[in-house]
């Protein structure tokens, strides 16, 4: 069955600090991964996508992640954490094929100290 | 870009009683929709895979008759809690696929039954 871990659930940066957030999933097949971030009383939105082409993927607000088949890992980062970053991150995965189910990894709870 | 309505935000409702959820596609056709359920502190739980005109698929432990699903139009799907249940609190969300690699997230809906 596919599964996705997030190896940090709960991490505590200063501000400047630089960031990597593990995700590691299982599937043999081809998939397109994602990150997602949920700000404090607020929706998910995406922060980066992967289904193709350059596995070095820059998101929004200076997020990128790095798609590591042989690890099987899709790591978020950010070379210099803010504030404003404080919020859940969600890594998912989804097959490339007509199930577009995403499987979600447990989240990892940043909090920046200004 | 693309945005998906859900509605209401909060509700509180008596044991017993039904609630609906809407979750709605604003300016693009959602073929499928998701359901899923976030517990505090916890990743989402796909309940249910919606897709236009024909019966929702649900994941495994998730009562079908409990969560009524209604995915009538290309814009529009609706989750209904019937008979509900302090142990049916939670915070509901929607996301809609646009195609294979795109999802978008509702605002989701936080349900108290007293």
């Amino acid at each position: 069955a596919q599964s996705v871990s997030q190896h940090n659930h709960h991490v505590i940066l200063s501000e400047a600090a630089s960031l990597e957030l593990g995700c590691n999933y299982s599937y043999g097949g081809t998939v397109n991964l994602f990150w997602y971030v949920q700000y404090p009383g607020q929706h998910l939105q995406l922060l980066l996508k992967y289904f193709s082409g350059d596995p070095l993927v820059k998101g929004i607000k200076g997020f990128e992640a790095e798609f590591i088949k042989s690890k099987f890992s899709f790591n978020l980062r950010k070379p210099s954490v803010q504030w404003s970053d404080t919020a859940e991150y969600f890594c998912a995965v989804s097959n490339a094929g007509n199930n577009r189910k995403l499987i979600w990894g447990l989240g990892t709870s940043l909090a920046v100290n200004p | 870009g693309a945005v998906v309505s859900q509605h209401p935000s909060r509700v509180i409702c008596k044991s017993g009683t039904s609630v609906k959820i809407e979750c709605r596609s604003l300016d693009f056709q959602a073929t499928t929709m998701f359901w899923y359920r976030q517990f505090p502190k916890q990743s989402l739980m796909l309940m249910a895979t919606s897709n236009e005109g024909s019966k929702a698929t649900y994941e495994q432990g998730v009562e079908k008759d409990k969560f009524l699903i209604n995915h009538a139009s290309l814009t529009l799907s609706t989750l209904t809690v019937t008979s509900a249940h302090p142990e049916d609190s939670s915070f509901y969300i929607c996301s809609a696929s646009q195609g294979e690699t795109g999802y978008t997230f509702g605002s989701g809906t936080r349900l108290t039954v007293v």
